[in-house]
C-alpha cells in the first residue's frame, strides 16, 4: 500500500495563478483533511472531509477550495495564490470513529512557494 | 473550537537524560490525544495517543499521561538518543464527526551525543 501521496512535491507560483494540490489514499479511509504547516504555527487545518460527498472548512479556509472526488481522492484549489499562501501543505486520512478519535496518516507534503 | 498550547518551543537534552513536553486544552470534550514526531521534511507520523478513559500508556522509552481534571497531557521521553531529534507535536480530538485533530504547535527537541 503507498498509504497517502501528493502530488506535485513542489511548486513555485507567481502571485495570482491557480493550482490544484492533489492526495489520494488507498487505505479505503473515509476521512481526509487538508493542512498548511508554517514555521512556529504547527499544523492548521484548511478543509477536510468526513465522508465521501461532504466537505467542511476547517480553522484556515479562506483563499482555497476543496473536493472529494470520490472516496480516495480529495484535492486542494488556490484560486488566485497570494505570498500568504507560501507553506508545507500536507493532506492526511483517518478512519472515521463516532467514538473516539483516531489516528490521521498524513502524506509527503507540498513545498509551495507564490512570488 | 479547541484551543491546544504546548511547551517548550525548544528542548535540548544530553543523550541518556529524560524529555519532557506539555500540553493543554481547553475543550473538555476532547477524548482523544495523538503524538506525532516529525523529522525534517519529513511528514508527521503518530508516535503514541491516549484515550480519556486511561491515565498513562507506555510504549518502550516513550509515555503519555493525561489529567482531564486539569486538561493537560505530557510527553515523556527516556533515556533519549540522538535519533530522537525531532519536532514533537501534540494534538487533541473530540473524536465526533470527521475526528478533526486541533495541533499544537510544536516542541523542537535536540538531543546532544
Amino acid at each position: 500500500n503507498a498509504g497517502v501521496t501528493q502530488t506535485p512535491k513542489f511548486q513555485v507560483l507567481k502571485t495570482g495563478q491557480s493550482m490544484t494540490l492533489q492526495c489520494a489514499q488507498d487505505m479505503n479511509h473515509n476521512s481526509m483533511y487538508w493542512y498548511r504547516q508554517d514555521p512556529g504555527m504547527g499544523l492548521r487545518l484548511i478543509y477536510y472531509s468526513a465522508s465521501e460527498g461532504t466537505t467542511d472548512k476547517g480553522e484556515v479556509p479562506n483563499g482555497y477550495n476543496v473536493s472529494r472526488l470520490n472516496k480516495r481522492e480529495f484535492s486542494l484549489r488556490l484560486e488566485s495564490a497570494a505570498p500568504s499562501q507560501t507553506s508545507v501543505y500536507f493532506c492526511a486520512s483517518s478512519t472515521q470513529k463516532w467514538t473516539g478519535g483516531a489516528e490521521q496518516y498524513f502524506g509527503p507534503g507540498t513545498r509551495l512557494t507564490v512570488t | 473550537g479547541e484551543n491546544v498550547e504546548q511547551h517548550p518551543s525548544t528542548l535540548s537534552v544530553q543523550e541518556g537524560d529524560s524529555a519532557v513536553i506539555k500540553c493543554t486544552y481547553s475543550d473538555s470534550a476532547s477524548n482523544y490525544f495523538p503524538w506525532y514526531k516529525q523529522e525534517l521534511g519529513k511528514r508527521p507520523q503518530l508516535i503514541i495517543d491516549i484515550r480519556s478513559n486511561v491515565g498513562e500508556k507506555k510504549d518502550q522509552r516513550i509515555a503519555v499521561t493525561l489529567n482531564k481534571t486539569a486538561k493537560h497531557f505530557s510527553l515523556h521521553i527516556t533515556e533519549t538518543q540522538p535519533e530522537d531529534s525531532a519536532v514533537y507535536f501534540c494534538a487533541a480530538s473530540m473524536g465526533t464527526g470527521a475526528n478533526n485533530l486541533f495541533f499544537g504547535t510544536g516542541t523542537r527537541l535536540t538531543v546532544i551525543p
